[in-house]
């Protein structure tokens, strides 16, 4: 079955201690993406990857890192996570194009204390 | 810069026509999507315009007018299951990322 698994789903943490959120798709797409969501303010781009070891900032890249060394694997890590950083994620993929779906995993609701 | 604007909530009845609408200001621009989103679930993929007109996909259509910057989502035959968010999407030139606007909750009562 084509998806993008995001583990954890849920995840309760201390401001400071590093997290990492893990995405994984299994549809050889050569984009990726994780986005957060916060109440009125819609998804926001965090970082997104056109391909292996290429990487870019979104709107919101401030407290996180990314990875690509894989072509199905884009991890998010936040070094020393804060509460501005509680919110929901999400992890999409797509192939390379101007009008292809994005695939959208099912969502890590973190939230830092 | 990008920004798109979309009406935060709509209210419509079951049976009926609600039509969601979209204006964009991007600096380059590649096509408009749209994506629905029930409570606690991820989002995924409606439909897509590239070319201004309009793409019918069974219940839902969309509409986009490039020299307007402006397009629509348009759902018909209201089910009570249609009640969720509605995003509506573009990828800007240049770039392969997707920035979406703020969402329309749509309500649908009997």
């Amino acid at each position: 079955e084509a998806q993008v698994t995001q583990n954890p789903r849920y995840l309760i943490t201390v401001t400071g201690k590093k997290l990492t959120v893990t995405c994984s798709q299994n549809m050889n797409h050569e984009y990726m993406s994780w986005y957060r969501q916060d109440p009125g303010l819609g998804l926001r781009q965090i970082y997104y990857s056109m391909n292996v070891e290429v990487t870019d900032k979104g709107d919101v890249p401030e407290g996180y890192k990314v990875s690509r060394k894989e072509k199905r694997n884009f991890p998010l890590i936040l070094e020393s996570p804060s509460p501005n950083q509680t919110s929901l994620y999400f992890c999409a993929s797509s192939f390379a194009g101007s009008n292809t779906e994005a695939f959208f995993g099912q969502g890590t609701r973190l939230t830092v204390v | 810069g990008q920004s798109l604007e979309q009406p935060s909530e709509v209210t419509a009845v079951e049976g009926a026509i609600v039509q969601i609408n979209c204006t964009y200001q991007t600096s380059g621009f590649y096509g408009l999507s749209w994506y629905q989103q029930h409570d606690g679930g991820a989002p995924t993929f409606l439909s897509y315009n590239g070319l201004d007109g309009l793409e019918e996909t069974g219940r839902f259509s969309s509409f986009l007018s490039r020299s307007d910057s402006y397009g629509y989502l348009l759902l018909q035959e209201l089910q009570m299951k249609d009640s969720a968010s509605y995003f509506c999407a573009v990828r800007q030139t240049g770039a392969n990322n997707l920035f979406f606007g703020t969402g329309t909750r749509l309500t649908v009562i009997p």
